[in-house]
């Protein structure tokens, strides 16, 4: 079965940009959309996008001036990035594999990003 | 976009209680309604996916109903390790948007 894990530093600074990296194993990134979707400490779940392995990608538009999403099918991964970040932006980070027949998620472990100086 | 309420916001029950939370949606999302639970400190894990369909090894005691705008997740019984938060989610058009959450505790 499939896994995901998410990795990238867990401290960015004010203004700066957030990189993070979504490992695939278990099964191959081809096929299937692969989404972001992130949770501030203590509140709910916001999708961020979702990226196809071909490279074709649909944003959240709330982020959509902020955020890129790109895909290595070589390396099995895709990647997140959110640039300009400020406090707001400090949550937990998920990758999530989209299930073809009725994109409900299947979420990787997740990973904590703090922004902070 | 489409907006999803859910109710309560939060319960507290005793084992072996029959609980429902619903969760409604700002236009019809048709059958792209899905349920995961989030257990402290965890990621959230698929429940219930299409309205109904439960994921595999998920209890029985789970179950998903509704249609269009209006859906509800029930435990015919609850137990102890159902301890968590639970959401629903649309998936028929993007951006995706979740419930705001319903926190289950005995």
């Amino acid at each position: 079965q499939v896994q995901l894990q998410e990795s990238g530093p867990g401290l960015v600074k004010p203004s700066g940009t957030l990189s993070l990296t979504c490992i695939v194993s278990g099964d191959s990134i081809y096929n299937y959309y692969w989404s972001w979707i992130r949770q501030p400490p203590g509140k709910g779940l916001e999708w961020l996008g979702h990226i196809y392995y071909s490279g074709n990608t649909d944003y959240n538009p709330s982020l959509k001036s902020r955020v890129t999403l790109s895909v290595d099918t070589s390396k099995n991964q895709f990647s997140l990035k959110l640039i300009s970040v400020t406090a707001a932006d400090t949550a937990v980070y998920y990758c999530a594999r989209v299930e073809p027949m009725d994109q409900s998620l299947t979420w990787g472990r997740g990973t904590l990003v703090t922004v902070s100086s | 976009d489409i907006r999803l309420t859910q109710s309560p916001s939060s319960l507290s029950a005793s084992v072996g209680d029959r609980v429902t939370i619903t969760c409604r949606a700002s236009q019809s999302v048709r059958n792209y309604l899905n349920w995961y639970q989030q257990r402290s400190g965890k990621a959230p894990q698929r429940l219930i996916f299409a309205v109904s369909t439960l994921q595999s090894g998920v209890p029985s005691r789970f179950s998903g109903g509704g249609s269009g705008t209006d859906f509800t997740l029930t435990i015919s019984s609850l137990q102890p390790e159902d301890v968590a938060t639970y959401y629903c989610q649309q998936s028929y058009s993007t951006p995706y948007t979740f419930g705001q959450g319903t926190k289950v505790e005995i």
